[in-house]
C-alpha cells in the first residue's frame, strides 16, 4: 500500500527565504506526483505536476523534483512572500490504481 | 485548468437528516470524478471514485448506503449523505479528471457539513 510522508508538517520563514518541502514516497511505481496548494476552508489549486518519466517541472518561483527510484520529491518557492501561507499537498498516482495517494501536507507561514 | 463548482459550499443541518452536495465541472468533460472527506488539520481521504454512468467504487471502509454518490452526466456528480451525524461533519471536496490516470485532476472549492 502506497504510504506519503511530507516533512516538515509546519513551517515558518521569514519573506524572502526561500522554501523547501518535502515529500517522500514508498512505492517508487508511480504515474506521476502532483503538488497542490490549499487555503484555509478551501479546495486544492494544482502547482505542478511531474511524470514518471521527468525529473522536474518548474513554474515561475516553484520548482519541483523527482526522484523516482528512492521515492523522494522536492518542492521549491524561491524568495517566498506573504501569500505563499498556506498548506502544500503531494499526492502520487500509483501504477497499481488511479487513484492519488495524498501526503498529510506542509502548513507554510510566511512572515512578513 | 478545469472549473469544477460545488454546491453548497457549506451546510448546516440536524441529526437524522440527508443531506446532498453537488459536484459540476462547468467546461470539461469529467469521464471520472472523485469524492474525498477531509477532517481539519488532516490530508485529503478519498472516498469513491465514479465513473459516468456506473456505480461509484468505493474505498474500504467507507459505506456505500450512507454516502450515496451518483455520475448521472459527463459534468455532474452528486454525493448524499444518509442519515447523518455529527460525526460525519467534515470536509468534502470533489475532483474530476477527463481521460487516463495521467491527466491532472481538479479540485472543487469543497463543502463544509455540520452536522448538530
Amino acid at each position: 500500500k502506497q504510504e506519503v510522508t511530507q516533512i516538515p508538517a509546519a513551517l515558518s520563514v521569514p519573506e524572502g527565504e526561500n522554501l523547501v518541502l518535502n515529500c517522500s514516497f514508498t512505492d517508487s511505481a508511480i504515474y506521476n506526483l502532483q503538488w497542490f496548494r490549499q487555503d484555509p476552508g478551501k479546495g486544492l489549486t494544482s502547482l505542478l505536476l511531474i511524470q514518471s518519466s521527468q525529473r522536474e517541472q518548474t513554474s515561475g518561483r516553484l520548482n519541483a523534483s523527482l526522484d523516482k527510484s528512492s521515492g523522494r520529491s522536492t518542492l521549491y518557492i524561491a524568495a517566498s512572500q506573504p501569500g505563499d501561507s498556506a498548506t502544500y499537498l503531494c499526492a502520487v498516482i500509483g501504477a497499481a490504481g488511479n487513484k492519488l495517494t495524498f501526503g498529510g501536507g506542509t502548513r507554510v507561514l510566511v512572515k512578513p | 485548468g478545469a472549473v469544477v463548482s460545488q454546491h453548497p459550499s457549506w451546510v448546516i443541518c440536524k441529526s437524522g437528516t440527508s443531506v446532498k452536495i453537488e459536484c459540476r465541472s462547468l467546461d470539461f468533460q469529467a469521464t471520472t470524478m472523485f469524492w474525498y472527506r477531509q477532517f481539519p488539520k488532516q490530508s485529503l481521504m478519498l472516498m469513491a471514485t465514479s465513473n459516468e454512468g456506473s456505480k461509484a467504487t468505493y474505498e474500504q471502509g467507507v459505506e456505500k448506503d450512507k454516502f450515496l454518490i451518483n455520475h448521472a452526466s459527463l459534468t455532474l456528480s452528486t454525493l448524499t449523505v444518509t442519515s447523518a451525524h455529527p460525526e460525519d461533519s467534515s470536509f468534502y471536496i470533489c475532483s474530476v479528471r477527463s481521460g487516463s490516470s495521467t491527466d491532472t485532476q481538479y479540485f472543487g472549492p469543497g463543502t463544509r457539513l455540520t452536522v448538530l
